[in-house]
């Protein structure tokens, strides 16, 4: 059964930073992996999508990287604001289970002014 | 395109009464499932259907039922109400591996 971590659950950094969001996952047979942004009382937000050929996905200030073999996503976050603030959550689609998807339960992100 | 709708955003409920959760999407997806989310659980999937007239359970379908006449949309029916399904709940579509969610429902049962 496909398992997703995200560490940390937690992350409080300066404004301005750069900063990197991971995920991790059991099985490495997976098809494709995609970063999702939520807000306060709101629903998820797709940020990229990855298909198990890429390596890496990008859009603005954010890039994706993806390597099956070890197991690994990380979600990079450039120059970092306080806009950037949220809960971060990949998911992973394997194939296996109800509907072959695997949520991780996010990294809760705070960017201090 | 307005993408994934989810109505009500807000409902209570008292124990034992029965309401369903309306999801329509217009960007002709075939996929749609609905997920709930609470707090240290993360989201688990409840009901998908992978087009009009196919449904099928997910991780924790209790207490809900589902149908899907048309594939624009993709009802959530809760037939009597338990404080346990107070939550949060999200409706998504799919296409090309990449999933689209909706604002969410948050419910309340007392």
């Amino acid at each position: 059964k496909q398992e997703v971590t995200q560490i940390p659950a937690a992350l409080s950094v300066p404004e301005g930073e750069n900063l990197v969001l991971n995920c991790s996952f059991t099985d490495s047979a997976i098809y494709n992996l995609q970063w999702f942004r939520q807000d306060p009382g709101k629903g998820l937000t797709s940020l990229l999508l990855i298909q198990s050929s890429q390596r890496e996905q990008t859009s603005g200030r954010l890039n994706a990287s993806l390597d099956k073999s070890s197991g690994r996503s990380t979600l990079y976050i450039a120059a970092s604001q306080p806009g950037d603030s949220a809960t971060y959550l990949c998911a992973v689609y394997s194939g296996g289970g109800a509907d072959g998807l695997t949520f991780g339960k996010g990294t809760h992100l705070i960017i201090q002014p | 395109n307005a993408g994934v709708t989810q109505t009500p955003k807000f409902q209570v409920l008292k124990t034992g009464q029965s309401m369903t959760l309306q999801c329509a999407q217009d960007m002709n997806h075939e996929y749609m499932s609905w997920y709930r989310q609470d707090p240290g659980m993360g989201l688990r999937l409840i009901h998908y259907s992978v087009g009009a007239g196919i449904t099928d359970q997910g991780e924790v379908p209790n207490g809900y039922n589902v149908s899907r006449s048309t594939t624009e949309d993709f009802p959530l029916r809760l037939l009597s109400a338990a404080p346990s399904q107070t939550s949060v709940y999200f409706c998504a579509s799919k296409i090309g591996g990449e999933l689209f969610f909706g604002e969410g429902s948050r419910l309340t049962v007392l």
